[in-house]
Order: structure tokens, then C-alpha cells, then sequence
């Protein structure tokens, strides 16, 4: 079945270093990915998106990488702060309100 | 504002008892959805609904059950509930694909 998944459960990093988080999914049709951002007890958090017709998208202090060749995202993180602490999720679709396929997520921990 | 809200926040039942989880949004969305999160785990779906009156399964239904009878409203129902149902319950709406989620339900059954 269709499966999205992380690569590391747990990423350390210093504060001020840049993150990568790296997501790999199973469906060629998937067209749109989202990375979500999950603080302890909250709901998870909308970052960035970004749709198949695309290799990258940017926001502020985040960037997604998208390459469909290896069915491959990543989530990099500018100058990570210690606000930047949470569990990181990336999830895909492949029809519009569709059902979100979700990854386990990765766990970031900022070193002050 | 106030977007996707749940209530209650916490809540804890006994082996067969039932309960239903509030969900309603205020962006006049038409996808709903229904998730639940296992410690350490992704969010697995449960329910989903594209509509007022139409509601499908998701990937983990068994044990659950919604209705959707206006476009702000989405309650979750579980009956006769068990121990495996004790998990963290989220609520979504979504426009087009970029889901919203609430705060969250925290369940336990014992």
C-alpha cells in the first residue's frame, strides 16, 4: 500500500546550524505533499506545502525540496532556533480533500 | 477566527463505556476528518467526510462512528469502548488539500 515515511526518527542540532529533515513516499501519483509541525501537547501545525509540478518551494526560514525521480522531500530549516523543537511530519496526497497519507515524523531537538 | 476546536481536552473512560468527540470549524470547510495518534507514531485517519451527509472510511475505522449533519459539525462517537482506543484524538477541516487541525482529545480507557 501507499506509505510515506521519514528517515530519522530523531535529528540533534546546534542552534544557529541549519536542519534537514528528509521524507520518502511509495505513490508516483502522490501530487501534493505538506510538512507539518507538531509541539508537545498541540495539534499539528501547517508549514509549508508543495505541489508535484514543482522542485521547490520556499518560506520564511524553510525550504522543501521535492525530487520525484527517487520519490523523495526534505524539509530544511534555516538557522534553527530552540522554538523549532518539535516533532516533524510530512504527508502526501494524490486528490484534492483527499485522504492525507502521514510519515511516523522526526523528532528535533535544538542544542542552545 | 477561532478555526478548528475539540472538546474535551482530556477525558477518561472505563472498558465499555461510550463517548462522543466534539469537532466543529469555523472556515465553512467542506472536508472533515477524523485522526488518532498513537505515542510516537504518525496520525492514522479514521473517518473523513467531503460533505454535509456523506461521510466514508478512513484507515482505522472499526470501533468509531461520525455523522455530518451541518458543514460545521463533525462528532466522533465510540461505543463500547476498550483499551486500544486509548490514544489522542484530531480533528481536520480542510478547503482543498491543506488540512487544518484542532487541539487535540486526549483519551484513555481503563
Amino acid at each position: 500500500g501507499e506509505s510515506v515515511g521519514l528517515h530519522l526518527p530523531t535529528l540533534s542540532v546546534q542552534e544557529g546550524d541549519n536542519s534537514i529533515i528528509n521524507c520518502a513516499y511509495s505513490n508516483s501519483a502522490s501530487d501534493y505533499f505538506i510538512w507539518y509541525k507538531q509541539e508537545s501537547g498541540k495539534g499539528p501545525q501547517f508549514i509549508i506545502d508543495i505541489r508535484s509540478n514543482m522542485d521547490k518551494r520556499q518560506g520564511q526560514r524553510v525550504t522543501v525540496l521535492l525530487n520525484k525521480t527517487v520519490k523523495h522531500l526534505s524539509l530544511q530549516i534555516a538557522a534553527t532556533q530552540p522554538g523549532d523543537s518539535a516533532v516533524y511530519f510530512c504527508a502526501g496526497t494524490y486528490n484534492q480533500g483527499g485522504k492525507l497519507i502521514f510519515g511516523q515524523g522526526t523528532e528535533l531537538s535544538v542544542k542552545p | 477566527n477561532a478555526g478548528v476546536t475539540q472538546t474535551p481536552k482530556f477525558r477518561i473512560l472505563k472498558i465499555g463505556q461510550s463517548m462522543t468527540l466534539q469537532c466543529t470549524q469555523d472556515m465553512n470547510h467542506n472536508y472533515m476528518y477524523w485522526y488518532r495518534q498513537d505515542p510516537g507514531m504518525g496520525l492514522k485517519l479514521i473517518y473523513y467526510s467531503v460533505g454535509a451527509g456523506i461521510t466514508d472510511k478512513g484507515e482505522v475505522p472499526n470501533g468509531y462512528n461520525v455523522s455530518r449533519s451541518t458543514t460545521e459539525d463533525f462528532p466522533l462517537r465510540l461505543e463500547l469502548a476498550a483499551p486500544s482506543q486509548t490514544s489522542v484524538y484530531f480533528c481536520a477541516s480542510s478547503y482543498a488539500d491543506t488540512q487544518y487541525f484542532g487541539p487535540g482529545t486526549r483519551l484513555t480507557v481503563l
